[in-house]
């Protein structure tokens, strides 16, 4: 079974203060990929990232970055000087069945942020 | 370049009514994707099509639930009857070679609500 667990329900951070989102994920396919999502008080889904099993290079775009471990299975986001256009709901998303007619893109919890000014 | 277009936006219906929520994919993308986001469940996967084809419905709540993908640039999700439990926001994704990793690409939702 597939599965992505977002333990953090709610984190509140103060303007450039860095937060990290936790990711972690169950799968039992050798190739899958890891996603970011954020979605915003105005409701959109904005795709964020997408990493693929076998790179495990951690990524920087700006103030944000992720870092990806399998021996930990997990996909963490940091979002470094943290500013109040970050508030969102975050999602981790995990899809596997690679290559295969079962692809399906299942998504955590969410990690709703909220940055004070 | 147009985005996943999803109609209406909002929907305010009375339970036993049928509900018709439409989508109209990025061209070129052959994965579309229902799902519906409640705040007891999160974000869940209804139905994905691949290249007009439904692969999985098993996210599909109900007999109550259908989904029609006639041509690769339109797709509905038909409830009927609606019922109050069915409020919730629907979205519409579509990818190019989701098989592969491709990201989705989400419609602006819609937003139902049952009385």
């Amino acid at each position: 079974a597939q599965k992505v667990t977002q333990a953090q329900t709610e984190i509140s951070v103060v303007e450039k203060e860095d937060v990290t989102l936790d990711c972690v994920y169950e799968t039992r396919d050798t190739t899958y990929y890891l996603f970011w999502y954020k979605q915003p008080p105005s409701g959109e889904l904005v795709f964020l990232i997408r990493r693929n099993s076998f790179d495990e290079q951690n990524e920087i775009s700006g103030r944000y970055s992720w870092n990806f471990q399998k021996s930990t299975s997990s996909f963490n986001f940091t979002i470094t000087a943290s500013q109040v256009v970050d508030s969102a709901v975050y999602f981790c998303a995990l899809l596997g069945g690679y290559g295969g007619a079962t692809n399906k893109l299942i998504f955590g919890t969410g990690t709703l942020l909220a940055v004070q000014p | 370049d147009a985005g996943v277009i999803q109609s209406p936006r909002h929907e305010v219906t009375e339970m036993g009514q049928e509900v018709t929520l439409r989508c109209k994919p990025i061209s070129g993308h052959n994965s579309l994707f229902w799902y519906r986001q409640t705040m007891m469940r999160g974000l869940e996967l209804l139905i994905y099509f691949n290249n007009n084809v439904p692969i999985d419905d098993s996210g599909m709540p109900e007999d109550r639930f259908s989904a029609k993908m006639p041509n690769a640039s339109f797709s509905t999700l038909k409830i009927q009857p609606s019922e109050p439990r069915d409020s919730a926001v629907y979205f519409c994704a579509s990818s190019l070679e989701a098989g592969v990793g491709g990201e989705l690409f989400f419609g602006e939702g819609s937003r139902l609500t049952v009385l």
